[in-house]
């Protein structure tokens, strides 16, 4: 079945404790993408991959880190998470950029004490 | 710098009436213009997306509208179905980058 999966789907974590939220897609995707979704605020993109070792931000990457080691493989790395990091993360592949669907992981809600 | 905005943020209608969302983006470069549908608990799903090459999409119940001129474009449901009931985002993507600009997002309640 063609999907995009992510793990933990739910974490309690302390502030400053390092933690990593794994995205993964059987699909031969290039593009990939994380997002925060926050009450009033809709989808806002964290940060983009367009394929192998390319990354780069999207409009909220401060606190995030991400890699492309693996074409089916992009982790979002919180060095040092802050309360203001609490939220509802989505991972999201698509064929490429550019009028290309974007399929959803179901989501990992984290929040930061 | 790109942004869309979206409206109503939330919108009840009776059961087999219609329901439109509007958007409003402000790159005029934008090409391409996708909805997406979020169930509760799930991630969001493409619903249907428009082309600036094309006015008008539809599929069943389901139609988006594009005036480029004015820069918005239209989703409308018709004949509505509690199965309806869900958040629809609106997007656009940011001409110039890889990024994608998503609205802040409607929440359609249909009531039996």
């Amino acid at each position: 079945e063609a999907q995009v999966t992510q793990n933990p789907r739910y974490l309690i974590t302390v502030t400053g404790k390092k933690l990593t939220v794994t995205c993964s897609q059987n699909m031969n995707h290039e593009y990939m993408s994380w997002y925060r979704q926050d009450p009033g605020l809709g989808l806002r993109q964290i940060y983009y991959s367009m394929n192998v070792e390319v990354t780069d931000k999207g409009d909220v990457p401060e606190g995030y880190k991400v890699s492309r080691k693996e074409k089916r493989n992009f982790p979002l790395i919180l060095e040092s998470p802050s309360p203001n990091q609490t939220s509802l993360y989505f991972c999201a592949s698509s064929l490429s950029w550019g009028s290309s669907e974007q399929y959803f992981g179901p989501g990992t809600r984290l929040t930061v004490t | 710098g790109e942004n869309v905005e979206q409206h109503p943020s939330t919108l009840s209608v009776q059961e087999g009436d219609s329901a439109v969302i509007k958007c409003t983006y402000s790159d005029s470069a934008s090409n391409y213009f996708p909805w997406y549908k979020q169930e509760l608990g799930k991630g969001p799903q493409l619903i249907i997306d428009i082309r600036s090459n094309v006015g008008e999409k539809k599929d069943q119940r389901i139609a988006v509208t594009l005036n480029k001129t004015a820069k918005h474009f239209s989703l409308h449901i018709t004949e509505t179905q509690p199965e309806d009931s869900a958040v629809y985002f609106c997007a656009s993507e940011a001409s110039g980058t890889y990024k994608y600009i998503f609205g802040t997002g409607t929440r359609l309640k249909v009531l039996a």
